[in-house]
This record gives structure tokens, C-alpha cells and sequence, in this order.
């Protein structure tokens, strides 16, 4: 099967602008977690989704949004940038819901803010 | 809700020596856990799963549940040990709901 992708690799944005980053799960995986990862905080959950529905949001201000759609395909929004958005974004999919699935990571979106 | 806790932020040890990278759960019933590895510039993957009982690239894991503890172990580190390693889930359903949430990871240095 094919692996966990992401899109884009890497991104540079504006501070004030938004941007929105895709996820492509494993096929047959229906849910997605969205992480971001940086070196001071480590690695943050931003939120869940599961059938189309967000079942689990992390403590993220509302510029940080997502959805995802019935192929499992996820997208991840941010608006208004700022400059501390800087970071490895993940994206992480799972068969099913709970803490007895592993979870299989994509390689990462890095965003950086300027 | 499943905790776990990894108390070393960082560990450096020399080649050759043992490893033990720490990860203390709590959880009433049989926890659900796994180690993550994340290789420089690679993705984050699983490493092991408590169920399998494997070794895999020489380290092991043992559930204690009478440690409540679920420690990392390599007899012989090697310097592409070198890592940062996560004990997970840390679970938290504060909110009513599940989040499958990593803690802050333990960063692995072998040195030459």
C-alpha cells in the first residue's frame, strides 16, 4: 500500500496570509490526526478527523481548521499567519478510531512564516 | 484515560553501552502502547507495539504492569540509534472524547 502523502513538501508565506495543506491517508484508513511539530513545543495535536466528522480538536486558536472529505483525504487550514505558525506539520492515519490503532505518519509539510 | 509519562528529555550514552529509554504509564485496565522513532529528516513510524512482544533493530519492550512502566530497552547502542523516540498514546479525555496525543519524547544521542 501505498504510504502517507502530504502536499505541498515545503511552503514560505507571509505573515497575514492563509494556507492550506493536504493529507492523503493510507487507502482504507479512515481516520486522520493533523500534528504540528517544533523544536521548543514538540509535537502538538492539532485535531482529528474521522468519517468526514472532526471528532477531536487540540488547543489551537479557530485560525487552525480542517475538514475532510469522504475519500478520507484531509485538508488543513490556517489563516492569518503569523509568524509563529512557523513549523513541520503532520499528518497521521489510522485504520480506526482509538488508542489501539497505530498511527502511520506522512513526511511533513514545512511552513515557513516571514 | 491512558497517561504516559517519558521523564528524560534527553539521554546520551556511548556505543556499546545499554540502552533504557524510560515510559511510565498509568491506566487502570491493560493499556494499548506503542513506541514511535523519529530518524533525522525521516518520518515519524512505529517502532514496536506491546502486543507484538518483537524485537525490532535489536530493542525491545516490556510491559510491567506491576511498574506500570513500558521501557525501551537495546542491549548494544549503535549511533544510528541516534533519535528522537515518543511512548504513546498519552490519551486525554478531558474533553469527553478521545486524542491520541504524544508526550514531550525522549531525544536518543550515541555517541562515537
Amino acid at each position: 500500500k501505498a504510504g502517507v502523502t502530504q502536499t505541498p513538501r515545503y511552503l514560505i508565506k507571509t505573515r497575514g496570509q492563509q494556507v492550506t495543506l493536504s493529507c492523503s491517508p493510507i487507502s482504507g484508513h479512515r481516520s486522520v490526526s493533523w500534528y504540528q511539530q517544533t523544536p521548543g513545543q514538540g509535537l502538538q495535536f492539532l485535531f482529528e478527523y474521522f468519517s468526514e466528522t472532526q471528532r477531536n480538536k487540540g488547543n489551537f486558536p479557530g485560525r487552525f481548521s480542517g475538514r475532510q472529505f469522504s475519500n478520507s483525504r484531509s485538508e488543513m487550514n490556517v489563516s492569518t499567519l503569523e509568524l509563529g505558525d512557523s513549523a513541520l506539520y503532520l499528518c497521521a492515519s489510522s485504520l480506526d478510531q482509538g488508542p489501539t490503532y497505530e498511527q502511520y505518519f506522512g513526511p511533513g509539510t514545512r511552513l515557513t512564516v516571514t | 484515560a491512558q497517561r504516559v509519562t517519558q521523564p528524560e528529555k534527553l539521554l546520551s550514552v556511548f556505543k556499546g553501552a545499554p540502552v533504557e529509554l524510560k515510559c511510565n504509564y498509568s491506566y487502570s485496565g491493560s493499556p494499548e502502547l506503542f513506541w514511535y522513532v523519529q530518524y533525522s529528516r525521516q518520518r515519524l513510524q512505529l517502532l514496536l507495539r506491546h502486543i507484538s512482544r518483537e524485537s525490532i533493530k535489536g530493542f525491545t519492550a516490556d510491559l510491567n504492569k506491576g511498574e506500570t512502566s513500558f521501557h525501551l530497552k537495546k542491549p548494544f547502542a549503535q549511533e544510528e540509534d541516534s533519535a528522537m523516540y515518543y511512548c504513546a498514546p498519552d490519551s486525554d479525555t478531558t474533553s469527553g472524547t478521545y486524542k491520541y496525543i504524544f508526550g514531550t519524547g525522549t531525544r536518543l544521542k550515541v555517541l562515537a
